[in-house]
């Protein structure tokens, strides 16, 4: 099956900070999305983009679906940023694979 | 984007013992999908709920441990049986904008379960 690769898998920076998260994928999706889980659990969209550039704030996101890969971009990192960032791809069997995650921590 | 909710939000179960969680979404969909994510880890596909027929299910999960029923095109139940330690988790359920999950994927706030 697909394999779905976050990294790093960790990642501590200081409030203020920029971040690139990175997302690999081994086959050809349907759609991609960008989660942010907080620390209740709760998974929080963020972006859904299967090609192109997407911002929000001080989050953007750009897919290269010919290349197979995500990008996250977290620009001056607050401390409510801290969590944990999961890749998701759609597949053409409708089913939605997670990758691992990149654990985030802000410190103030 | 859909609204969706779960019941319980979270319990302590005892082994050997079985929960029913309920997701509820505020307008009809096609499909729905129930997902574990085990203390650290990432989330994991476990069935596929489809209304009118059976749930298809992941590898590494059956119908006996985690029966699913779809009685409509807006609510869904999981059931854990049979519950030991290794089932504490969040369970969520999800389900897609768009007729098929080929549209952004919206979550539960997750049902997060401990089994003593």
């Amino acid at each position: 099956g697909i394999q779905v690769e976050q990294s790093p898998p960790d990642l501590i920076l200081q409030e203020g900070a920029n971040s690139t998260l990175r997302c690999n994928f081994s086959d050809s999706v349907n759609n991609l999305q960008w989660f942010h889980q907080n620390p209740w659990g709760q998974l929080i969209n963020l972006f859904y983009i299967p090609s192109g550039t997407k911002q929000n704030g001080r989050l953007s996101a750009t897919t290269v679906a010919t290349e197979r890969y995500s990008l996250l971009y977290i620009s001056s990192s607050q401390t409510t940023d801290s969590g944990v960032y999961f890749c998701a791809v759609a597949m053409w069997d409708d089913k939605i694979i997670f990758g691992k995650g990149t654990r985030l921590h802000i410190l103030p | 984007s859909a609204v969706i909710s779960q019941k319980p939000s979270r319990d302590i179960c005892q082994r050997g013992t079985s929960l029913t969680i309920q997701c509820q979404v505020d307008s009809q969909v096609t499909m729905m999908f129930w997902y574990r994510q085990q203390p650290g880890q990432s989330l994991t596909l476990i069935a596929t709920a489809n209304q009118g027929s059976e749930a298809t299910y992941e590898s590494g999960f059956v119908i006996d441990k985690f029966p699913i029923s779809r009685p409509n095109l807006t609510f869904s139940t999981l059931t854990v049986s049979n519950m030991s330690p290794e089932d504490s988790s969040i369970y969520l359920c999800s389900v897609p904008a768009g007729a098929t999950s080929d549209n952004e994927q919206f979550f539960g706030p997750g049902t997060r379960l401990t089994v003593l």
